[in-house]
């Protein structure tokens, strides 16, 4: 089976412009949840989507948002960016709803720098 | 802000020495799962122990939790060239997200 995909790999940006990132979850997985990981720390939680619903969000700015498709697939969306959104973006997903107690399966990432 | 610290930050070890690192964290949590990154990419689930359980055994891996103390610790028993990675510490406190630590470096030297 597939494992999460993500994509692009790799993304460069300019100040002020806006990114789409996108994910596929394992087959089966309805929960997917996006992390933020800058260099040389742990990966921040972002947002939950179970059933195309929001069901937790960290402490981003209004302009990080996400959406979860029929098909489970997800987007983060990350308008007017600046140069400290430069990081791993990272998606996971799971069977349940409990992020907290199940474990999650986490895609390679996506690299974005913002110049 | 983060939830968990590991200690110590970077380990450098011989290969087949084994390897001990440690998770503190500062509230109340249903499970800690311990995860590993290879060069800046995706995580790998390695372990999950729940908050009533005191220690589990996973392969060459052995977890232990002290709830009183609000402490984990990894041991990679034998370690190979291949375990090489950052390991980071996640707390499970509700039901919706993940709050991992800052991730300690290990090196293993051939």
């Amino acid at each position: 089976d597939a494992g999460v995909t993500q994509s692009p790999t790799h993304l460069i940006k300019t100040r002020g412009q806006h990114v789409t990132l996108r994910c596929s979850p394992i087959s089966g997985h309805k929960s997917v949840s996006w992390y933020q990981q800058v260099l040389g720390q742990g990966p921040q939680f972002i947002f939950q989507y179970y059933e195309k619903e929001e069901r937790g969000r960290g402490n981003f700015p209004d302009r990080f948002s996400a959406r979860q498709f029929p098909n489970y697939s997800s987007e983060l969306n990350v308008n007017a960016l600046l140069l400290g959104d430069s990081a791993l973006y990272l998606c996971a997903s799971r069977t349940g709803t409990s992020g907290g107690t199940y474990e999650q399966y986490f895609g390679p990432g996506t690299r974005l720098t913002v110049t | 802000s983060q939830q968990g610290e590991e200690d110590p930050q970077a380990l450098s070890i011989q290969e087949g020495e084994n390897a001990t690192m440690n998770c503190s964290y500062k509230t109340s949590i249903n499970n800690l799962q311990w995860y590993r990154q290879n060069s800046g990419r995706g995580l790998v689930h390695l372990i999950l122990i729940r908050s009533n359980e005191r220690e589990k055994h996973s392969g060459r891996l052995r977890v232990t939790l002290d709830t009183s103390k609000k402490s984990s610790s990894l041991l990679i028993t034998a370690s190979r060239a291949a375990d090489t990675a950052s390991y980071f510490c996640a707390t499970g406190i509700n039901d919706y997200k993940l709050s991992f630590g800052a991730g300690t470096t290990v090196t293993v030297r051939a």
